[in-house]
């Protein structure tokens, strides 16, 4: 069975810009959550998707969003970046409740120049 | 919110050595959950577990769900060079939003 997939793998973008990522879950597997990773904050917890609806979210901006689609592959969007939003995202999927066993991604390394 | 301590930061050892670390925090937590990653990939599943005192092994790893649920302990026997990497727990509160709460890692070096 295939891992979860996450693209793109890397990513040089200008502050002020926007980004989108994308991640394709396991097979059969339909919550998808989303971390920020830094060296500093280590993993952040962005949000969590459940069958196309948002079920939970971290204590981040309103610049980061994401959606779930019907096959549950999920992507998230940064607007207006900064260069504190340079990290590493990752995202994760599991079958059902965010909290059971959860797989990750390789990640999308984001660079804010 | 829920916090995760995890000790130690660091390791420097010696191939063949035993590793132990542990994360605690203030509030009980229904589930523990230990990751590995290496540089450049996302943190990997090592284990998983579920109820108070429970002692699962995989392969050479070793972690206990501990018995006030406030704590969980990893432990790697015989460290051999591929063990290189940052470990993280991860636990779910019972308290709280539904959603893991992660450490901050314990970066493992192996001198050979």
């Amino acid at each position: 069975k295939a891992g979860v997939t996450q693209t793109p793998r890397y990513l040089i973008k200008t502050r002020g810009q926007q980004v989108t990522l994308s991640c394709s879950p396991i097979s059969g597997h339909r919550s998808v959550s989303w971390y920020q990773q830094t060296p500093g904050q280590g993993l952040q917890f962005l949000f969590e998707y459940f069958s196309e609806t948002q079920r939970n979210k971290g204590n981040f901006p309103g610049r980061f969003s994401g959606r779930q689609f019907s096959n549950s592959r999920s992507e998230m969007n940064v607007s207006t970046l900064e260069l504190g939003d340079s990290a590493l995202y990752l995202c994760a999927s599991s079958l059902a409740a965010s909290w059971n066993e959860q797989y990750f991604g390789p990640g999308t390394r984001l660079t804010v120049t | 919110g829920q916090q995760l301590n995890q000790s130690p930061q660091s390791m420097f050892i010696q191939e063949g050595e035993d590793v132990s670390m542990n994360c605690t925090s203030s509030s009980i937590f229904n589930t523990w959950l230990w990751y590995k990653q290496e540089p450049g990939e996302g943190p990997v599943l090592l284990i998983a577990l579920y109820k108070a005192g429970e002692l699962t092994s995989n392969g050479r790893l070793t972690a206990q769900f501990g018995i006030t649920r406030k704590d969980s302990f990893l432990n790697i026997s015989a460290s051999i060079p591929s063990d290189v990497g940052i470990y993280f727990c991860a636990g779910q509160p019972s308290q709280g939003a539904q959603k893991l709460v992660f450490g901050q890692g314990t970066r493992l070096t192996i001198n050979p």
